[in-house]
Parts: C-alpha cells; structure tokens; sequence
C-alpha cells in the first residue's frame, strides 16, 4: 500500500472556513512534502517539512508533522473557491541510498464560494 | 507548472501499438521521473532517471521503456505489453538527486492516454 494515506478522501467547506487534511505514513522518513494538484494538471509543490520540525508556515498554509504518530495535517486557513484542488503528501524514507518519493492518494477539496 | 513540457496533452492509441510521450525540462535538473496516476489514486512511479545515459525501474515499469539520451529530455514510451495503459502520465524533475531527497519536484501538465 501507498507509503503516505490522506484523509479524508473528500473535503467540502464553504470559502472562508478552515480545511483540514491528515496524512500517516508507516516507515521512518527524513522529509514529507504536500502537494497540490489542480483537475487535468501537474502537481505544485506546497511546503516541505523535515523530520525535526514540528510545525511550519506558508502563507495560509500550516504543516504539522508527529513523527511518533507518523502523520501529517496540513491546514488551509480561510479558504477561497481557488484552493479547490486535490492535495497530496509524499514521503521521503530515511535510508541510506537514494530513496524515492511516495506519494498518498490524495484528498480532495472543493471550496465552495 | 515550472520549466517542464509534456506533449501531446492527449493522446489516442489503438489496442497493440506502441506510443511514446514526450516530457523537455529547461530547468537544469539532473533528475527525472515518469509517474502514472489513475482516478482517485495518487502517483505511482514508472521510471527515474538521475543523470544522463542512466534511468531506474519504479514501481510500476513492466510495459514501459524510457531513454536518457540527453539532460533536457525524458521520453515515456507505453509498449502493446502494457496490459492497462489508459491512465494519466506525469513527468517530473528535480534539481539533483540527493540521499535522501529534500529536492522539490517540478511537475509538467500532464498526458492524458486513452487506449481504444
């Protein structure tokens, strides 16, 4: 199964509420990273946050990361029908060697104005 | 979508033959990749590739082949063994590879396969 599992699978909220998204994740990492994905496109990268951090900020994102949970949240304040997208997280082990990116299923969101 | 091309954007193919899917990078990076999404699942690795002349199995590379002849360009080709091709394919790169990786990667638009 995917390294990184996001949840909920589907997020509805009126513009100007809050969104949040959790991820776990079953191994040791060194980083996880959150992406966006608007329909039909690449995904962009949000904000990556390191095994010995506890929270970071960008803009209105908020990132948490517990690692003796092994997950994440990522939290949207004051949402926009713009954020409407699907986010990811993608984990990166904390192995020797190179270690690929693994990337969960996603949540989707849809802002509604 | 940063300094990554893919095309074309959509792509027809009948049941039996071979396609292959461009992706062009002017970011400089060393490393590329070829991911495949499904609906409602997240990306699965096919292929990377982290310096010219040299490319990895992913996850999922069974039916699919790929080149490195040159840093800018990383084609996807989906072979008749591929059982499931239709699905959307994601190129992507980053800077360098790194152990382990704190690099960004940079996505293209994406291909969209149908398999008729």
């Amino acid at each position: 199964s995917q390294q990184g599992e996001e949840d909920p699978q589907a997020l509805s909220i009126q513009e100007g509420e809050n969104a949040t998204m959790n991820c776990s994740y079953k191994t040791s990492i060194n980083n996880l990273q959150w992406y966006r994905q608007n329909s039909g496109r690449g995904l962009v990268h949000l904000i990556l946050i390191r095994s010995n951090e506890r929270e970071k900020h960008s803009g209105r994102l908020r990132v948490t990361l517990d690692t003796s949970k092994k997950s994440s949240s990522l939290l949207i304040t004051a949402s926009r029908a713009a954020d409407t997208a699907s986010y990811f997280c993608a984990t990166v082990p904390n192995s020797g060697g190179y270690q690929k990116v693994t990337f969960g299923t996603g949540t989707k969101l849809q802002v509604i104005p | 979508d940063g300094g990554i091309t893919q095309s074309p954007k959509y792509l027809f193919r009948k049941e039996g033959q071979n396609v292959t899917l461009s992706c062009e990078q002017n970011l400089n990076h060393d490393a590329m990749y070829w991911y495949r999404q499904d609906p409602g699942q997240g990306l699965r690795l096919i292929y990377y590739s982290q310096i010219v002349n040299d490319f990895q199995k992913g996850d999922i590379a069974e039916g699919y082949s790929v080149s490195r002849e040159k840093k800018e360009s990383f084609p996807l080709t989906v072979t008749s063994a591929q059982k499931n091709p239709t699905a959307f394919y994601l190129c992507a790169s980053s800077r360098r590879v790194q152990k382990p990786s704190t690099d960004t990667q940079y996505f293209g638009p994406g291909t969209r396969l149908t398999v008729l």
